[in-house]
């Protein structure tokens, strides 16, 4: 059975930083490019950032580049998403997701984590 | 960026009854990569439908997509009461990759 867990989301300041993480399981992480796509309250869901299988190319929406860093450690069948420089804006639920091929940013999602929630506020 | 505008914003039904769902795109999908999916409170989102007209692996054949270029439709033939959740088009084709805003099917 395939399995997404994200956690490290929580409240933080304007400004601040979190590491967010999603462990995996039921599949083989290394073959896979992964995303994490966001979903702010009243909002749809918007794409944030991906990364190839092999994690030698990352992506990033124009709303978080220069500020969040997308990595993985195949070893550990983990993704990550280092976010800096939070806004108020940046407040969402983040979820983890498995894309069904191997190396773009672009494709659909065919697994998807519960998601944590990062709220920005002072 | 292609931005997807989904229609109704949200839309009550009963059990039983046939829901119509719109994706109308900004520019044309390449290749009709466009996707649907269901979210409901608290859980992960689920792939229904890919390539606007194919359904992912184990979605029951009351659900079923259609339309090219800039318009989509996502049809449920007759609901269910498990239906009744937050439903999403994404379109793959170009970058980014784009969401629309959702609709809400509600219970009537």
């Amino acid at each position: 059975e395939v399995q997404l867990l994200e956690s490290g989301g929580g409240l933080v300041q304007p400004g601040g930083s979190l590491r967010l993480s999603c462990e995996t399981s039921g599949f083989i992480f290394s073959s896979y490019a992964m995303s994490w796509v966001r979903l702010a309250p009243g909002k749809g869901l918007e794409w944030v950032s991906g990364i190839t299988n092999s994690g030698g190319s990352t992506y990033y929406a124009d709303s978080v580049k220069g500020r969040f860093i997308i990595s993985r450690d195949n070893s550990k069948n983990t993704l990550y998403l280092e976010v800096k420089s939070l806004r108020v804006e940046d407040t969402a639920v983040y979820y983890c997701a498995k894309a069904v091929g191997h190396y773009s940013s672009l494709d659909r999602f065919d697994y998807w984590g519960q998601g944590t929630l990062v709220s920005v506020s002072s | 960026e292609i931005v997807l505008t989904q229609s109704p914003g949200t839309l009550s039904l009963s059990p039983g009854e046939r829901a119509t769902l719109s994706c109308r795109a900004s520019q044309s999908v390449s290749s009709s990569q466009l996707a649907w999916y269901q979210h409901k409170p608290g859980q992960a989102p689920r792939l229904l439908i890919y390539g606007a007209s194919t359904r992912a692996t184990g979605i029951p054949d009351r659900f079923s997509g259609s339309g090219s270029g800039t318009d989509f439709t996502l049809t449920i033939s007759r609901l269910e009461p498990e239906d009744f959740a937050v439903y999403y088009c994404q379109q793959y084709g170009s970058s980014p990759q784009t969401f629309g805003q959702g609709t809400k099917l509600e219970i009537k």
